[in-house]
């Protein structure tokens, strides 16, 4: 069985950084992309970043130059590190297994999410 | 970037009727790189439907989508009190970007 299960989400003042991780189990990691995406509370979906298996990454034009994707086969393990938080990044995030190696976000399995809050 | 479009915001009906469900791209989506995405309150997104109308393994048949360019449909036939969520159209193009959702009310 598919798991996802982010981490690293919390409280933080406008301006910090945080790095989120995933960790997942019941499918070989490397042979497929990775994605991010995020849900401000009461709200919808925002596709942030992904990354192919060849480490190649991909962001929304909103984000680049503040978020990172990375990730680490031998950990079974991905991640985002954002840098320079503001309010407007509050959000569940959740990483999500794509359907393929190639980088198209088609996100077949999700984990549950970790919550990053933005306040002072 | 594509922007897509889902209307009605809120659909409410009765079980055993059937729900259809827009999506609206401001560019032509190619290669039918077209998904559907169910959520319930407190859950993760789940897959329904890829590549405009391929169901996701374990997705009852009353789902299904069609629509080509820029116009997407979701039909629910036979609505079931389980169906209960929000919908959300993704396309998986150029990068990803989803509509602003659909939620599904059953009476």
């Amino acid at each position: 069985e598919v798991h996802l299960l982010e981490s690293g989400g919390g409280l933080v003042e406008p301006g910090g950084s945080l790095r989120l991780s995933c960790v997942v189990s019941g499918f070989t990691f490397n042979n497929y992309a990775m994605s991010w995406v995020r849900q401000s509370p009461g709200k919808g979906l925002e596709w942030l970043s992904g990354i192919n298996t060849a480490g190649g990454a991909f962001y929304t034009e909103s984000v680049k130059g503040r978020f990172t994707i990375s990730r680490d086969n031998s950990k079974n393990t991905l991640y985002l590190q954002i840098n320079n938080l503001r309010a407007e990044d509050t959000a569940l995030y959740y990483c999500a297994k794509e359907a393929a190696a190639a980088g198209i976000p088609l996100l077949d399995s999700w984990g549950q999410g970790t919550l990053v809050a933005v306040s002072s | 970037e594509i922007v897509l479009t889902q209307s009605p915001g809120t659909l409410s009906l009765s079980p055993g009727e059937r729900a259809t469900l827009s999506c609206r791209a401001t560019q032509g989506v190619s290669r039918n790189s077209l998904a559907w995405y169910q959520q319930k309150p407190g859950q993760a997104p789940r897959l329904l439907i890829s590549g405009v109308s391929t169901r996701a393994t374990g997705v009852p048949d009353r789902f299904s989508g069609s629509g080509s360019g820029t116009d997407f449909t979701l039909t629910i036939t036979r609505l079931e009190p389980e169906d209960s969520a929000v919908y959300y159209c993704q396309q998986y193009d150029r990068l990803a970007t989803f509509g602003q959702g659909t939620k599904v009310e059953i009476k």
